[in-house]
């Protein structure tokens, strides 16, 4: 079966840091590009990082950049989303996304 | 950036209509990069739409993608009880990888 799971959302104080993960199966994880979309609770989506299949390129959402990194292991199947110095406007649920492969997502709620 | 609009807001229609939606790209989209997405209440987007005009694995063929440049639309030509849901456009040609508003098809 082709799925993507997400892990490690949570609740996190403002300024704080929380590393995703998401777990590929089921397809060829190294040859796609792959990245993570979030939305706010009642809102629409918003892109937030994209890495190559390489890895060897990676791209931001203003709003994330300088606190948020991408990377993937491919040995694991395996994308990640580094996010620091954390906002209450980074709640939402964040989302793995490959092509057409979505995961459900993970709750991150930024608050004291 | 380039800033994606989609219209209407909200698109009431009858099962068994035919619908159109809409998304002008404020420049140029590179390679018409350009995909659509459909969301139902408490699920993951579900990718339809991509390269403008290319329909993802699985999607029935009443639904279609259009345009090119700054100009695209998805029609869904007989529509379903279950393609009653937000739609959204995306721009993958440039970063940043911009979505547009999102537009509500409901049921009339």
């Amino acid at each position: 079966e082709v799925l993507v799971l997400e892990s490690g959302g949570g609740l996190v104080q403002p300024g704080g840091s929380l590393t995703l993960s998401c777990a590929a199966s089921g397809f060829t994880f190294s040859t796609h590009a792959t990245g993570w979309v979030r939305q706010a609770p009642g809102k629409g989506l918003e892109w937030v990082s994209t890495i190559t299949s390489s890895g060897d390129s990676t791209f931001y959402a203003d709003s994330v950049k300088g606190r948020f990194t991408i990377s993937r292991d491919d040995s694991k199947n395996t994308l990640y989303l580094q996010m620091n110095s954390l906002r209450a406007e980074d709640t939402a649920v964040y989302y793995c996304a490959t092509f057409n492969i979505w995961g459900q997502g993970t709750m991150v709620t930024v608050s004291s | 950036e380039i800033v994606l609009t989609q219209s209407p807001g909200t698109l009431s229609l009858s099962p068994g209509e035919r619908a159109t939606l809409s998304c002008r790209a404020s420049q140029s989209v590179s390679s018409n990069s350009l995909a659509w997405y459909q969301q139902k209440p408490g699920q993951a987007p579900r990718l339809l739409i991509y390269g403008a005009s290319s329909r993802a694995p699985g999607i029935p063929d009443r639904f279609s993608g259009s345009g090119s440049g700054t100009d695209f639309a998805l029609t869904v030509s007989r529509l379903g009880p279950e393609d009653f849901a937000v739609y959204y456009c995306q721009q993958y040609g440039d970063s940043p990888y911009t979505f547009g508003q999102g537009t509500k098809l409901e049921i009339k």
